[in-house]
């Protein structure tokens, strides 16, 4: 079985500051674990995957996450917020390998909002 | 890089009318596709999974009736909403993993709207 919390429906940064987007997971096996970022009305995006290599793993967009298994967490960092970031962001949590016939489980999102 | 194309990417139908949603790999192939809908401002749920060449596994509580799902071949899926109701108004997502990378690519949605 696999689970995934994300601790923040809602966070608000001014543009130019850091971005940290919670996410904590469980599992009952090594998983495999994504971040896909959504803009209204349009599909998914791949951010950034885990898949058992490095812990630190770096994205598109200057986005990182590190997986933490002491923590079962995998927050999503951005050093430096930009307005065009904001957006629906998802942590995904899948079984052992990342992709195939294997199912997807969603966190319920977090909406970033920029400010100026 | 692997592209997953849906289409359309909006539909108005009248109720009682059928609606059918592509779901294609423009550079793949896809034994497995997923489709799912999402409700405003909620997550993603997934409603089914899609076989090529057998039936589709349905989740609970997803009327196999009412989404009809075809794999008919290896870079196509479709879902068919059946006598359309304003209820079935919501944002439609397929997906599909690539078999040489990790992870998932998603269409751009469907956003479907029933009168």
């Amino acid at each position: 079985a696999q689970s995934v919390t994300q601790l923040d429906s809602h966070v608000s940064v001014s543009e130019g500051t850091p971005v940290l987007l919670r996410c904590n997971y469980s599992s009952s096996y090594s998983p495999s674990l994504f971040w896909y970022v959504q803009h209204p009305n349009k599909g998914l995006q791949l951010l950034l995957k885990y898949t058992s290599a490095a812990t630190l793993v770096k994205g598109i967009n200057g986005f990182e996450a590190e997986f933490k298994k002491s923590e079962t967490s995998f927050h999503l960092t951005k050093p430096s917020a930009h307005m065009s970031d904001a957006a629906e962001y998802f942590c995904v949590v899948s079984p052992p390998g990342g992709g195939g016939g294997n199912k997807l489980t969603f966190g319920t999102g977090t909406q970033l909002k920029v400010e100026l | 890089g692997a592209v997953v194309s849906q289409h359309p990417s909006w539909v108005i139908c009248k109720s009682g009318t059928s609606v059918k949603i592509e779901c294609r790999s423009l550079d793949f192939q896809a034994t497995t596709m997923f489709w799912y809908r999402q409700f405003p401002k909620q997550s993603l749920m997934l409603m089914a999974t899609s076989n090529e060449g057998s039936k589709a596994t349905y989740e609970q509580g997803v009327e196999k009736d009412k989404f009809l799902i075809n794999h008919a071949s290896l870079t196509l899926s479709t879902l068919t909403v059946t006598s359309a109701h304003p209820e079935d108004s919501s944002f439609y997502i397929c997906s599909a993993s690539p078999p040489t990378n990790y992870g998932y690519t998603f269409g751009s949605g469907t956003r479907l709207t029933v009168v």
